[in-house]
């Protein structure tokens, strides 16, 4: 199993700042990903973060607003960027050793945008 | 385009009461389903994961079976107890570019004491 850790817990944070979301895992995952969760709904995939490279973005969503780095096999970070209240959400990463494993979740980080 | 739907949306049932949790998913093209159980203000706890060829899996009071030809898995819950009271979400992996998880709406679960 893996114990997934993020960094910050909770935010709240002005309109039109940026906030980086650390994500780190006690062991070497394959796959890492991120996924925004908002009031009331389930989980939506952002981005895969693959190390070493680019992420992987999901429709609706850009590089532009949401920039990952993965530089290594234990960490990444999101960073939500020129935020509005429209991105007030629970931020959570999750890793895995790959496709057909169990996937860990961190704690989520859950942002607020004023 | 894969969705998945749960089914209640929401469930209050009392203490010892055996449940039963809906999902299904719209394209039977999966590697696996996973059940996963959130906890309010918390991430997600990994209950079940079903690979595809499995047809269900068992750990203490949970049951998931999974029917990928028919689109659908439930997660039975024996016994129920107050500290079962969460969010249940079952996600299907696909790969599409990359493999992925795709999740369900969730059941929030009400166990009454």
């Amino acid at each position: 199993s893996a114990v997934i850790s993020q960094k910050p817990s909770r935010d709240i944070c002005q309109r039109g700042t940026s906030l980086t979301i650390q994500c780190q895992v006690d062991s070497q995952v394959t796959m890492m990903f991120w996924y925004r969760q908002q009031p009331g709904q389930s989980l939506t995939l952002i981005a895969t973060a693959n190390q070493g490279s680019e992420a992987t973005y999901e429709s609706g969503f850009v590089i532009d607003k949401f920039p990952i780095s993965r530089p290594n096999l234990t960490f990444s970070t999101l960073t939500v960027s020129n935020m509005s209240p429209e991105d007030s959400s629970i931020y959570l990463c999750s890793g895995g050793t790959g496709p057909q494993e169990t996937q860990y979740f961190g704690p989520g980080t859950r942002l607020l945008v004023l | 385009k894969q969705e998945v739907t749960q089914i209640p949306a929401a469930l209050s049932v009392p203490e010892g009461e055996n449940l039963v949790l809906n999902c299904s998913f719209t394209d039977s093209a999966i590697y696996n389903l996973q059940w996963f159980r959130q906890d309010p203000g918390k991430g997600l706890t990994s209950l079940l994961l079903i690979q595809s060829s499995q047809r269900e899996q068992t750990s203490g009071r949970l049951n998931a079976s999974l029917d990928k030809s028919s689109g659908r898995s439930t997660l039975y819950i024996a016994a129920s107890q107050p500290g079962d009271s969460a969010t249940y979400l079952c996600a299907v992996e696909v790969a599409s570019g990359t493999y992925k998880y795709i999740f369900g709406t969730g059941t929030r679960l009400k166990v009454l004491a």
